[in-house]
């Protein structure tokens, strides 16, 4: 296993469009999240999976976004109708247990222009 | 609401220049201290957790200790290639082990 995967790297798209994001995390990991990163700032904290069940939201994602893990593996995070306080770097981070820390993957940055 | 702050926000050091970065957490009932690293361009990398006041942990050229209201990240005679964001958190979701980070040092280490 080659660490967490995030795809895409990069993605740029216009206000109001809806963008999709794909993250896989280490194989036997079964807790799975989501942060946002924007310039000059530490990660925040989205949401968080214990393999398919989604058990935490922050009060920070609006209900434009939207998070699922089918079948305890791999995760989507969708954003509806982008807007430009949207553009930051979107982590994913996996762990088997939390007190060994999390393994993040490397992001995808979001720009909406 | 649960609290890191991160100091200093930038560090200059020169190679061989020991120092400590500074991170104060807030959360009563410390459920867990993290350290990462995290280069540009890149997701954090995990460097250590602690759990309780005066524990310690090492790694080559850093170390990280606990006080009840703080953490330090000593780094003894830093290489250019330690140049990178250090990122301090507390676990603020107990069991669900959500993170709550500081902003961060910018530490850049001269050759």
């Amino acid at each position: 296993d080659t660490g967490v995967s995030q795809n895409p790297r990069h993605k740029i798209t216009k206000r109001g469009q809806n963008v999709t994001f794909r993250c896989d995390p280490i194989s036997e990991h079964n807790r799975l999240y989501w942060y946002r990163q924007t310039l000059g700032q530490g990660p925040e904290f989205l949401t968080y999976f214990q393999n398919e069940a989604q058990l935490e939201k922050s009060r920070l994602l609006s209900d434009r976004f939207s998070a699922e893990r089918p079948k305890g593996s791999f995760s989507t995070l969708e954003i509806q109708r982008t807007e430009q306080g949207d553009s930051a770097m979107y982590l994913c981070a996996s762990s088997e247990q939390g007190d060994y820390g999390y393994t993040f993957g490397s992001g995808t940055r979001l720009t909406v222009v | 609401e649960d609290q890191v702050t991160q100091s200093p926000e930038a560090l200059r050091l020169q190679e061989g220049e020991s120092s400590s970065l500074n991170c104060s957490y807030t959360v009563s009932g410390l459920r867990g201290l993290f350290w990462y690293r995290q280069d540009p361009g890149k997701g954090p990398e995990f460097l250590f957790t602690l759990y309780s006041a005066g524990e310690e942990k090492e790694k080559e050229r850093l170390k990280a200790t606990l006080t009840k209201k703080e953490s330090f990240l000593h780094i003894t005679a830093p290489k250019p290639e330690d140049s990178a964001t250090y990122l301090c958190a507390e676990n603020s979701g107990g069991s669900n082990y959500k993170l709550t980070f500081g902003k961060g040092t910018l530490l850049t280490v001269n050759p």
